[in-house]
């Protein structure tokens, strides 16, 4: 079975800046697994952040960019504001199929 | 703009269905595939298959093959999933979301999912 794991927290200081990884049990994550990034405050339904590693949805905020690194896919969330504290969950497709990652709880501390 | 409208909270016993539904707006139905995704109660995301109307074909994960079943009605533009033999760990808040999926002028492919249902919760119990 498939496992796509994420760190399951982190903290950063407003105006900050913090990186999440996305890494999978199979190895490397490329482009190839396009990787989704979604984020989820409580209560409400996942949005949508970026797809295919890099890609902003039209309602993305700028502060938000994906990236691949070290071997896993990234969520880069620069000058933080308090709004973004919040479970960020990515997603990786193993062909036709998708698989999320565990998810991370980032605190804006 | 584009909208998925999910169907309303269903109460169900062990062992019996359950069918949900997502109604799609503000796009062309069968050009995009819809997906399921399933939560529960303080747990992470699942991915548990989709449609693609335009063809009706459809693919599952493998925890949930046999169990769950996707259709769409392109009359009315919505989508159904259907699990069945139900067990309280099958209580949760399952969402549809519609795929994105397209190629650039330079032959890129694209992939991901974009806007997402309201949710719908099922509780199972006795």
């Amino acid at each position: 079975q498939t496992v796509v794991t994420q760190e399951p927290s982190l903290t950063v200081s407003p105006g900050g800046t913090v990186t999440l990884t996305c890494a999978s049990s199979t190895g490397e994550v490329t482009s190839g697994y396009y990787p989704n990034w979604f984020q989820q405050k409580p209560g409400q339904a996942p949005r949508a952040l970026i797809y295919s590693t890099s890609n902003k949805h039209s309602w993305t905020p700028a502060r938000f960019s994906g990236s691949l690194l070290g071997g896993k896919a990234a969520l880069t969330l620069s000058d933080v504001q308090p709004e973004d504290e919040a479970e960020y969950y990515c997603l990786l497709y193993y062909g036709a199929v998708g698989v999320f990652g565990t998810g991370t709880k980032v605190t804006v501390l | 703009q584009v909208q998925l409208v999910q169907s309303g909270a269903e109460v169900k016993k062990p062992g019996s269905s359950v069918k949900v539904s997502c109604k799609a707006s503000g796009y062309t139905f069968s050009n995009y595939a819809i997906r399921w995704v399933r939560q529960a109660p303080g747990q992470g995301l699942e991915w548990m298959g989709g449609i693609i109307p335009l063809f009706g074909t459809t693919n599952y994960a493998e925890k949930f093959q046999g169990r769950v079943t996707i259709t769409a009605d392109r009359s009315t533009s919505t989508v159904y999933m259907e699990l069945s033999s139900l067990r309280s760990q099958d209580t949760a808040v399952f969402y549809c979301v519609r795929d994105l999926d397209y190629i650039d002028t330079s032959g890129s492919r694209y992939y991901g999912m974009d806007v997402w249902g309201q949710g719908t919760t099922v509780t199972v119990f006795s």
